[in-house]
């Protein structure tokens, strides 16, 4: 496996559910991204972990959880969602604190829809 | 507030060029990207802009005016791969990435 790999690629839940979007990076970064990713709307930063240490976005409702447990691996935890979560979710690593330009690297995203 | 502007949807013809255009305000400016997704598929990383000018890369070209508050992005001998959304971001004087809605290119024969 190369680069930020996500799963699942798509996932249907109803507004009771609890599930979880994995995402996996092979790339040696040392931070970890999720976005939302709305139709025609600009990408939504959700949470960042830089060196394994959390910056949240404080306007994250908290049925989204977020959890690294290492630099490779990303969690994100979702529970009693409402309609409107129905985004395609998209992960991402880099490398910061290296020279020039901090390019992310994402994932194909999962395909959220709450019932 | 910031704000990054960029055309919902364009059209253009293969063989062409086509000149897509991003204007920001930001809270300060720490560097430009243009990212590439072809619907279903992750963003890739085109190019990045810090200075003022051109930077080329085969037949994409991004263009920065700091003091404008603008950059274009430039595809030339379109191909039918080239219809995909193509997303402008800012990074801000906090090393904030602020995201525009992205453009929809499409491609006709």
């Amino acid at each position: 496996e190369t680069g930020v790999t996500q799963t699942p690629r798509h996932l249907v839940m109803g507004m009771t559910n609890k599930k979880s979007l994995k995402c996996e990076q092979h790339l040696g970064h040392n931070a970890m991204y999720w976005y939302k990713q709305s139709a025609k709307k600009p990408l939504e930063l959700m949470f960042v972990y830089s060196l394994e240490e959390r910056v949240e976005n404080n306007s994250v409702p908290s049925r989204f959880s977020p959890e690294c447990p290492n630099s490779s691996h990303l969690f994100l935890h979702l529970h009693t969602l409402q309609p409107e979560d129905s985004a395609l979710y998209l992960c991402a690593s880099s490398q910061e604190g290296s020279s020039g330009a901090n390019v992310l690297t994402f994932g194909a995203g999962s395909r959220l829809t709450v019932l | 507030g910031q704000n990054i502007d960029q055309p919902t949807e364009m059209t253009a013809t293969e063989g062409a060029i086509v000149q897509i255009n991003c204007t920001y305000q930001t809270s300060g400016f720490n560097g430009l990207f243009w990212y590439q997704q072809h619907a279903g598929e992750a963003p890739t990383f085109l190019s990045y802009n810090v200075l003022d000018g051109l930077e080329e890369k085969g037949r994409f070209s991004s263009f920065l005016s700091r003091s404008k508050g603008y950059s274009y992005l430039l595809l030339k001998e379109l191909q039918m791969k080239d219809s995909a959304s193509y997303l402008c971001a800012v990074t801000d004087s906090n090393y904030q990435l602020i995201w525009g809605a992205g453009t929809k290119l499409i491609i006709k024969p």
